[in-house]
């Protein structure tokens, strides 16, 4: 299994700019999230879903879209790209929903730079 | 809606030394997630805590969940170079919102 995997590992844009953010599992997960890293903050949930064709808003939704039309792909979009969107950015997956969650695999990260 | 505490935020040890880290939530939590991010790497699941009370170890690490649920810590023995990196507690976010609410992490630094 190749676990989470997300693309690209790197990115620059500039401002205005829009872009996807690729993330993909094949441990058949339902739960799927994206998070945003940046210095001292932590990670911070931007959406999730729970399924195939449900998706909801995490604490900093502003200026990202998700979707997810498959159980095995969760992509980010950056509608119009802003500096303040300048981070580094985590897939996850779980294979529970619910209050109590499982373990939460993380992909490798995306490092995103708005000039 | 929910916040998860941590402290400290930055801990300098010299090796052998033991570290601990604390995580306070501002409501209960059903369970609390631990987490170990080396650096420039991504999150790694370490443990998780469910009963009220609950001690869990891990070789030289040592979890507990407060009586009350609302409070976590995790303390190392004898801190090894490989024990680099940020550590984060994680809970429920609540609140009608379905995910994970982070703490900010405590990031160890082991002098040898």
């Amino acid at each position: 299994n190749a676990g989470v995997t997300q693309t690209p590992k790197f990115q620059v844009l500039k401002t205005g700019q829009s872009m996807t953010l690729q993330c993909a599992q094949d441990m058949n997960h339902e739960y799927m999230s994206w998070y945003r890293q940046d210095p001292g903050m932590g990670l911070r949930l931007i959406h999730y879903s729970v399924g195939a064709g449900i998706t909801d808003q995490g604490e900093v939704p502003n200026g990202y879209n998700v979707s997810r039309s498959t159980t095995e792909d969760f992509p980010l979009r950056l509608l119009s790209a802003a500096p303040s969107q300048t981070s580094v950015y985590f897939c996850a997956s779980s294979y529970s929903t619910g209050v109590i969650f499982n373990e939460q695999f993380f992909g490798p990260g995306t490092r995103l730079t708005v000039l | 809606g929910q916040q998860v505490m941590q402290i400290p935020q930055y801990q300098h040890v010299q090796e052998g030394e033991d570290f601990t880290t604390y995580c306070n939530s501002s409501t209960t939590l059903s369970n609390i997630q631990w987490y170990k991010q080396r650096p420039g790497g991504h999150p790694v699941f370490l443990i998780q805590l469910v009963k009220s009370g609950e001690v869990k170890k891990q070789k030289r690490l040592t979890f507990q969940f407060g009586e009350a649920k609302k409070n976590s810590s995790l303390h190392i023995t004898a801190t090894q170079t490989t024990d680099v990196g940020t550590y984060f507690c994680a809970g429920p976010s609540g609140g009608g919102a379905d995910g994970l609410t982070f703490g900010k992490g405590t990031h160890l630094i082991i002098q040898p």
